[in-house]
Parts: structure tokens; sequence; C-alpha cells
């Protein structure tokens, strides 16, 4: 299985701009990166997914790299809500029916 | 909709003991999962089913059994509790499997459970 990379904290202040980096240099042509965030004490909930092109949801947007081997989530404007663990996951396009989750990355919001 | 629903919140076992936790979907979800997550690590797959009577499975499932009678529950059964049990269990269904966004997880909000 293709590897992600995150980093194990960031820090962001209210209603600033945040970017969550993620490395994924093996990532395959097939595989698509998906986000999940996974608030205090809560099941892990869904963000955001791309395979090639940038993409945009209400709750955020999705950078993919031209050669696909790194990505970043960005979200527009941190709110304390936004304070979670962010995990970075490759699935495969043929139907992978599982998440491999890394240990992601801690983003602390600073009123 | 109640979404994915997860029984009991808390338990605390002895070693040794059995029992099983309770897991419900109301959205007609056909796969459904089982994770555990130990203090500051991922969520790791325990068994997946891809339909009623179907079971498979994941990284980790040693130590545990699942059933699929219906669409709706998958209960995840602990035979002969073990401290290296204690962990939060969550449970999750998708529509699919794929990568579509009708495929995206959705998440209980977890049990978490103590061997002592």
């Amino acid at each position: 299985d293709a590897k992600t990379t995150q980093p194990n904290s960031m820090e962001s202040n209210e209603e600033e701009p945040v970017h969550l980096p993620c490395n994924h240099s093996t990532i395959s042509g097939t595989d698509y990166i998906h986000w999940y965030r996974q608030l205090p004490s809560q099941g892990p909930e869904y963000v955001i997914h791309g395979l090639t092109s940038n993409v945009n949801n209400r709750m955020a947007s999705l950078a993919i790299a031209e050669d696909r081997k790194s990505s970043t989530l960005i979200l527009h404007r941190a709110t304390l809500r936004d304070a979670a663990v962010y995990y970075c996951i490759l699935i495969y396009q043929t139907g992978a029916n599982n998440l491999f989750f890394g240990t992601g990355t801690r983003l602390t919001v600073i009123p | 909709n109640a979404g994915v629903t997860q029984t009991p919140k808390f338990r605390i076992l002895k070693i040794g003991q059995s029992m099983t936790l309770q897991c419900a979907q109301d959205m007609n979800h056909n796969y459904m999962y089982w994770y555990r997550q130990d203090p500051g690590m991922g969520l790791k797959l325990i068994y997946y089913s891809v339909g009623a009577g179907i079971t498979d499975k994941g990284e980790v499932p040693n130590g545990y059994n699942v059933s699929r009678s219906t669409t709706e529950d998958f209960p995840l059964r602990l035979e002969l509790a073990a401290p290296s049990q204690t962990s939060v269990y969550f449970c999750a269904s998708s529509y699919g499997g794929g990568v579509k966004r009708t495929d995206t997880q959705y998440f209980g909000p977890g049990t978490r459970l103590t061997v002592l």
C-alpha cells in the first residue's frame, strides 16, 4: 500500500488559513487522495477527496501537486471547531474497501 | 437518520470475559467496518463486511469475531478478553467500497473498552 507522510502537529490562529501538507511519493496512478478528520472523542469524518485536479467543498479545499506526489488540505478560515487530527489516506480506484490510517496531523487552533 | 450507532459507550471487562459490541446503521449501506484505535495511534481495521452474510478479516482480526445477518447490524464479538484489547472501537459504514463520494465512510461515536 502506498504510504503517506504528515507532520505530527501544526498550530494556527483562529480565522487564519491553514495548509496541512501530505507527502505520498509512491502514489500510483489509480490512487485517490482522501482526507478525514477526527474531532476530540469522536469518530473520524470525511472532509474531501480528489484524484488529479484541485477540489473545493464547503469544508475545505484540496490542492494536488502536478506530479501527485504531494497534496495540501486548505482550511480557509480556521475555527476552534476545526481543532482535530487530520488524516491523509490513499484509496485504490479499484475499490479498496477499508481505510489505512496513519497517525495524522494534530491541528491546534489558537483563539 | 441516526447514522451509525454503537453500544455501549464504555465498558470495563475482566481478563477472560466475553462481550459483544453492537453497531447499527440506518442508511441502507452495504459495507460495514470495525476499527480499533489505541492511544495516540491511527485506526486499524479489524473486520469488514460487503453485505449481509459476507465478512472478511482486516489488519488485526485475532481475538475477534463478527457476523452480518442483516444489512443494518454488524456486531463485534470479543472472546476471552485480554489487556491488549483495551482500545476505542469504531464502527463505520459506506454505500460502496470504491472511491466515489458516496463510498466515503460514516463513523459511529465509538466504544471505549478497558480490560483489567
